[in-house]
């Protein structure tokens, strides 16, 4: 079975960095490209990156690129999510999702 | 940029048949897979359709997605609705190698 886990959101004061981390189990994590989703308060699902299954290309939203970063280790089967100077509107719940498959999700509030 | 565009609301009564639409703003919406994903308040997304018109194992077959070149959409129909078919949809292709979501539709079964 296909699983997702995602950990690493929290609040965090507008400025700060959070580094999400997403647990993939269940199939060959090294052959799936990879994506962020998130969805904030209320609103719909918005695409934030994506990275290819070797991690030699990856792409952003417009509304994070220069602040956010995504990585992945295929050994420790494991996409990642760090997220720089962050803002109020980032605020959101996080997924991580390849074709087909969604987390569960994590929560980021930035407030002071 | 490509976008998608859902109605933002449909509502339908237990047992009839209801169809969602989602329309590309330019180009052609059959040169890339469309999928569709359910999202109940309070939980994460889940597959409903994917690749246009394929169900994933567990889905049940009243769910069905189709393209429609002529008017450069696709739509998710559910048949034989159920109360427990409430819940938002969205539909999701691709801009090179990103994906795209449409706004979402709120299904009310009412």
């Amino acid at each position: 079975e296909v699983q997702l886990v995602e950990s690493g959101g929290g609040l965090v004061q507008p400025g700060g960095s959070l580094r999400l981390s997403c647990a993939a189990s269940g199939f060959t994590f090294s052959s799936y490209w990879m994506h962020w989703v998130r969805q904030a308060p209320g609103k719909g699902l918005v695409w934030v990156s994506r990275i290819n299954s070797d991690g030699s290309s990856t792409s952003y939203a417009d509304s994070v690129k220069g602040r956010f970063t995504i990585s992945r280790d295929n050994a420790k089967n494991t996409l990642y999510l760090q997220m720089n100077s962050l803002r109020a509107e980032d605020t959101a719940v996080y997924y991580c999702a390849r074709e087909r498959n969604w987390g569960q999700g994590t929560l980021v509030t930035v407030s002071s | 940029n490509f976008m998608l565009t859902q109605p933002h609301s449909v509502s339908e009564s237990p047992g009839k048949t209801v169809t969602i639409s989602c329309t590309g703003s330019s180009g052609s919406i059959a040169s890339n897979y469309v999928q569709w994903y359910q999202q109940r308040p309070g939980s994460a997304p889940t597959t409903v359709i994917y690749e246009d018109n394929q169900r994933p194992s567990g889905v049940p077959d009243r769910f069905s997605g189709s393209i429609d070149s002529s008017s450069n959409s696709a739509s998710l129909t559910i048949s034989g609705l159920k109360t427990e078919d409430e819940a938002d949809y969205y539909c999701q292709s691709y801009d090179s190698s990103t994906w795209v979501f449409g706004g979402g539709t709120k299904l009310t079964v009412l």
